[in-house]
């Protein structure tokens, strides 16, 4: 397997612009996490999700972040309008609910800055 | 909700010392403990996990503790090599309901040659 896809790796935009960021998760996972690091905050949750359908969203900072999981390969986490707080590593994760394994397997994350 | 502490931030030692990080939690039901480690550009991988049922669990060089009542757990690496150094989180989860995970703040491992 491929392992979890993210894409792009790395994002410059200038301050308002609109940013999508995309995750292609491990076939047959049923869990995808969307999470943010910086060195001030570490690693923050921000949302996950299960079957498609989002549980807990808690982690989300402000109404400019949402995500979405249309399907089981597919999910996308967009920033609008960005702002320079925002530069930080997305990383998408993916699990399968098994009682033998909760491991969280993590993309590579994508570099956003925001200038 | 969950609050995971992590200490120390930072850790060097000498090529064949052990190393030990510990963390702490919040939340009395989470019952799932994984440790992750972060190589430089890449995402975090686990490398060892314990569950709240069991107090110890080892694989090879890295063993893992949990001390339930004090809300404890710690990892240890012996005979550490060059490549173990990296970032080490620590984490706690309820895996019941869903499997938000909180993440503590990570500890640098330097490993000195």
């Amino acid at each position: 397997d491929a392992g979890v896809i993210q894409s792009p790796r790395h994002e410059v935009t200038e301050m308002g612009q609109e940013v999508t960021l995309r995750c292609k998760p491990i076939s047959g996972h049923d869990y995808l996490f969307w999470y943010r690091q910086t060195m001030m905050r570490g690693l923050e949750l921000l949302i996950y999700f299960n079957n498609n359908v989002p549980i807990d969203d808690s982690g989300m900072p402000e109404d400019r972040f949402s995500a979405k999981m249309p399907n089981a390969s597919f999910s996308t986490l967009k920033i609008q309008p960005s702002e320079p707080r925002d530069s930080a590593v997305y990383f998408c994760a993916s699990s399968r609910n098994s009682y033998r394994s909760y491991e969280q397997y993590f993309g590579p994350g994508t570099r956003l800055t925001v200038t | 909700g969950e609050n995971v502490e992590q200490h120390p931030s930072t850790l060097s030692v000498q090529e064949g010392d052990s190393a030990v990080i510990k963390c702490t939690y919040s939340d009395s039901a989470s019952n799932y403990f994984p440790w992750y480690k972060q190589e430089l550009g890449k995402g975090p991988q686990l490398i060892i996990d314990i569950r709240s049922n069991v107090g110890e669990k080892k694989d090879q060089r890295i063993a893992v503790t949990l001390n339930k009542t004090a809300k404890h757990f710690s990892l240890h690496i012996t005979e550490t090599q060059p490549e173990d150094s990296a970032v080490y989180f620590c984490a706690a989860s309820l895996s019941r309901g869903g499997f938000k995970t909180i993440f503590g703040a990570g500890t640098r491992l330097f490993v000195k040659a």
